[in-house]
This record gives C-alpha cells, structure tokens and sequence, in this order.
C-alpha cells in the first residue's frame, strides 16, 4: 500500500508568512509524528497524535507551531508568522501501535525555506 | 547530558571491513531501543530494533547493556550500500512514549 506522504515537497517563503504542511499517514496508523530536522542536524520532535487521546504537544518551539489531525487520518502542520529560523525539512511519521513498540514510517518530508 | 548521545563520526571504512557504533542514553526508564537508517536528503528508515538479548539480522547486529546505558550497532562485511547515516532512537515509558532520536552516526564505505 502507499506510504506516508507530506505536501508540499518544498517551499519557499518569506518571514512573516504563515505556511501548512500536510500529511497523510499510511491508513490505519493511529499514531501521528511531526518532527523537525534543521540542516546537519539530528530529528526534533515537535508533537504526537494517538488515536483520539488529547496530542502531545510537549515539543512545539513556540506558540507560532500548532498541529491538527482529523480522526486518524490527515494532519496539518501549521507555523505562522514564519522566521529564518524555522528553515528546515518537517518530516512526519506514522506507526501502526504507537508506543514503545510501533515501528515509524516516515514521509519524505517538506523542505521549507523560509527568506 | 543528553538524551541520546552518538559519535557523530564519520567513520571512514573500506569495503568488507567490521565496524561499530555505540550510542548512550541518559534516562535508565528507557524502555525500547532501535536503530534507522537515513540515506542523505532521504527520510529515516528502520534498521532494526534492539532486544534485551541481542539481534541479528543478516550482517547488522544490535546489542543493549542496560547498566551502562548503551546501545551498539556492528555492521560486518560492509557494503559500499551502507554509506548512510544511523541513528540511535530511544523511547521511555511513562507519558506517551516519545521516541527521541540521536543526532546519528556517519558512515563512508570506500571501494
């Protein structure tokens, strides 16, 4: 079946713009990953959805990032008022189980660039 | 201290020989350990889990030391296909089991 996917695969902004990302996991996956991943740098976790349990925001940056999923289907990636140093590849994950034992799928991420 | 901690290499290797990766990890409540592979500009992928025991699979294996608080990867024969960089995840109980990620290992396989 498909794999995760994210849209767009880039873009190009410039500060103070607000941007979305999307991502669609692979169907069934209850559990949702937004990561963040800065040039040469290593994956920053950003928020975790899990079925229908409140989501885990605990690693969002700021109060400009916010995050939405839909059931367990799409989410949505959303950072307003973008700043230079937002630049980076959001790479979101999917899992069948969650937890300590889920296996993560990851989409190919979106390159965002922001001027 | 962090997390997640891994030589952030890169490690340098010509084709065929044995090579090993540590990782360390600070919170002794961690709970599963694993190992991804990212290609460059590619998304990571699952290398292989770690158990308790120890695992093998085909020429990677992985080991835990739970007292010292460290995972290992041992990749033998290497394969100019291995070049990638690897890295360490680890996920804690309690909450809702995070993973976190080290910052990863570079491998170079030369001909």
């Amino acid at each position: 079946g498909a794999g995760v996917s994210q849209s767009p695969s880039n873009k190009v902004t410039e500060k103070g713009k607000d941007v979305e990302l999307r991502c669609d996991p692979i169907s069934g996956h209850t559990a949702l990953y937004w990561y963040r991943q800065r040039l040469g740098q290593g994956l920053e976790f950003l928020i975790y959805f899990q079925g229908n349990s409140a989501p885990d925001k605990s690693g969002l940056p700021s109060d400009r990032f916010s995050a939405e999923r839909t059931g367990e289907s799409v989410s949505t990636l959303t950072i307003q008022r973008t700043q230079q140093e937002d630049s980076a590849v959001y790479l979101c994950a999917s899992s069948a189980a969650g937890g300590l034992r889920g296996e993560q799928f990851f989409g190919p991420g979106t390159r965002l660039t922001v001027l | 201290r962090k997390e997640v901690e891994q030589d952030p290499g890169p490690f340098n290797v010509p084709e065929g020989a044995t090579v090993a990766f540590n990782c360390t990890y600070s919170n002794s409540a961690s709970q599963s350990f694993f190992w991804y592979r990212q290609d460059c500009r590619k998304e990571p992928k699952l290398l292989m889990s770690v158990y308790s025991s120890g695992n093998e699979d085909g020429r990677f294996t992985a080991q835990l030391n739970r007292a010292s608080q460290y995972i290992s990867l041992l990749i033998r024969d290497s394969k100019l296909s291995d070049s990638a960089t690897y890295l360490c995840v680890v996920t804690k109980s309690g909450g809702s089991y995070i993973p976190t990620f080290g910052r990863g290992t570079s491998l170079i396989v030369h001909p």
